[in-house]
């Protein structure tokens, strides 16, 4: 069965370096969407991707972000210099039209 | 803005019993809503979705019902098991949020079954 995938599993930084995360959606999805979860909180929306743009982005997301869709597979998350409070579980998620969201199993970032 | 919330936050049940799972949100204007488990320190499986204009959807043990004008959404889970424990979520999908139609999660209802 098709599925998402991510890497790395964990990841550990030093506050102020960059990290990124990268995320194999399903093959014939569309829509791309990066999720983070700190921990004992909610699943919070961070941006959602459609056409080789950003289509929705929270206020979460600032300029310390950005995605990518390098090439037909992959779709990845910087984040340019860490912060304490960037610690947090990372899901990628993708769908079809109309379709439910799919997520990966997830990136746990873990800035010192 | 969607606020989504779920009764009860935690909920331990023996082995056998039937159990619902609450979630309610603020705006109906939704597209779907779907029901994960998240076991602890891993990912989202999605269990149900449930378009807005379908009052339930049924995966084995596994039965949830959508009211949209009413803003609720209930997962009822038939003949609990242990391997049921996790943590439930519930999401809704926006309508038209500048075409992502992202999700917004509830804060979860932590299960355990007990043998």
């Amino acid at each position: 069965e098709p599925e998402v995938t991510q890497t790395p599993s964990h990841q550990v930084t030093q506050m102020g370096q960059e990290v990124i995360l990268r995320c194999v959606p399903i093959s014939n999805h569309l829509y791309f969407y990066w999720y983070r979860q700190i921990l004992g909180q909610k699943v919070e929306f961070l941006v959602s991707f459609y056409n080789n743009e950003i289509s929705e982005k929270s206020e979460i997301f600032d300029d310390q972000f950005s995605v990518e869709r390098p090439d037909g597979s992959n779709f990845t998350l910087k984040i340019r210099s860490t912060k304490l409070e960037d610690s947090a579980m990372y899901f990628c998620a993708s769908r079809l039209a109309g379709g439910e969201q799919f997520f990966g199993p997830g990136t746990r970032l873990t800035v010192l | 803005k969607q606020e989504v919330t779920q009764i009860p936050a935690a909920l331990s049940v023996p082995e056998g019993e039937n159990l619902v799972l609450n979630c309610s949100f603020t705006d109906s204007a939704i597209y779907n809503l779907q029901w994960f488990r998240q076991d602890p320190g891993k990912g989202l499986t999605s269990l149900l979705l449930i378009q807005s204009s379908q009052r339930e959807q049924t995966s084995g043990r596994l039965n949830a019902s959508l009211d949209k004008s009413s803003g609720r959404s209930t997962l009822y889970i038939a003949a609990s098991q242990p391997g049921d424990s996790a943590t439930y979520l519930c999401a809704v999908r926006g309508i038209l949020t500048g075409g992502g139609n992202k999700l917004t999660f509830g804060t979860g209802t932590q299960l355990k079954v007990e043998l």
